[in-house]
């Protein structure tokens, strides 16, 4: 079945330290996105990605970091320049809209980290 | 200002019952996109219903419906006959500039959550 899988479902992570979140789907979608949710809040959008080895700020970019280096692939680092990164984070991923708005975004399980 | 406004952050809705979730929206753009999700306590986030803005006639998926009062900037999700597996976040989100570059992403509402009453 295609699908976004993220991992690890669960992170934990001392103050200082920087941390890698993976996703990858096999849905050969061209777009993916990354966003953060907080306890009882709407989702954040961190970075998205339209196509290979390009990528965009969202919102909250600061102190996060991406790369795209293949159609499946757009891993998020969580560095040591984020104040507060315990959050749950979710990937998603979607074709690219051309005159239609109504393609959708597919999400991933997500992965919660806590900074200890 | 906020993109999505979702003013409800709780509901208790009975079983079997109908149940609005409210939306409104800001934007200066004519043609948008908004979407309705459900964020069960898995964390997942699972699509439930689109809307364009040029659509004449308002969307309608199983036992989910938008209200969508374009001159109003509303798009209220209905569901119907509620159900326990109901019980779950709601999210209301958005999609601008559709045709350009940044039209690509979704900004989202912070939610509404309901709970189904057996």
């Amino acid at each position: 079945d295609g699908g976004i899988t993220q991992s690890p479902k669960y992170l934990f992570r001392k103050e200082g330290q920087n941390v890698t979140l993976s996703c990858e789907q096999n849905l050969n979608h061209d777009a993916m996105y990354w966003y953060r949710q907080d306890p009882g809040q709407g989702l954040r959008l961190i970075y998205y990605s339209q196509i290979v080895n390009d990528f965009q700020k969202g919102d909250i970019a600061e102190g996060y970091s991406v790369s795209r280096e293949k159609k499946e692939s757009f891993p998020l680092t969580v560095t040591s320049a984020q104040k507060n990164p315990t959050a749950f984070y979710l990937c998603a991923s979607s074709i690219v809209p051309g005159s239609s708005g109504a393609n959708v975004l597919t999400f991933g399980a997500g992965s919660r980290l806590t900074v200890l | 200002a906020q993109k999505i406004t979702q003013t409800q952050p709780g509901m208790f809705v009975q079983e079997k019952e109908a149940v609005t979730l409210d939306c409104t929206y800001d934007t200066s753009d004519p043609s948008y996109g908004l979407f309705w999700y459900k964020q069960p306590s898995s964390g997942e986030m699972i699509f439930l219903i689109y809307q364009g803005s040029y659509d004449q006639q308002n969307a309608t998926e199983g036992r989910y419906s938008l209200n969508f009062q374009k001159a109003r900037k509303s798009a209220n999700l209905v569901i119907s006959a509620s159900q326990l597996g109901d019980s779950a976040m709601y999210f209301c989100a958005m999609r601008e500039k559709i045709g350009s570059a940044a039209g690509n992403k979704l900004t989202f509402g912070g939610g509404t959550r309901v709970l189904v009453k057996p």
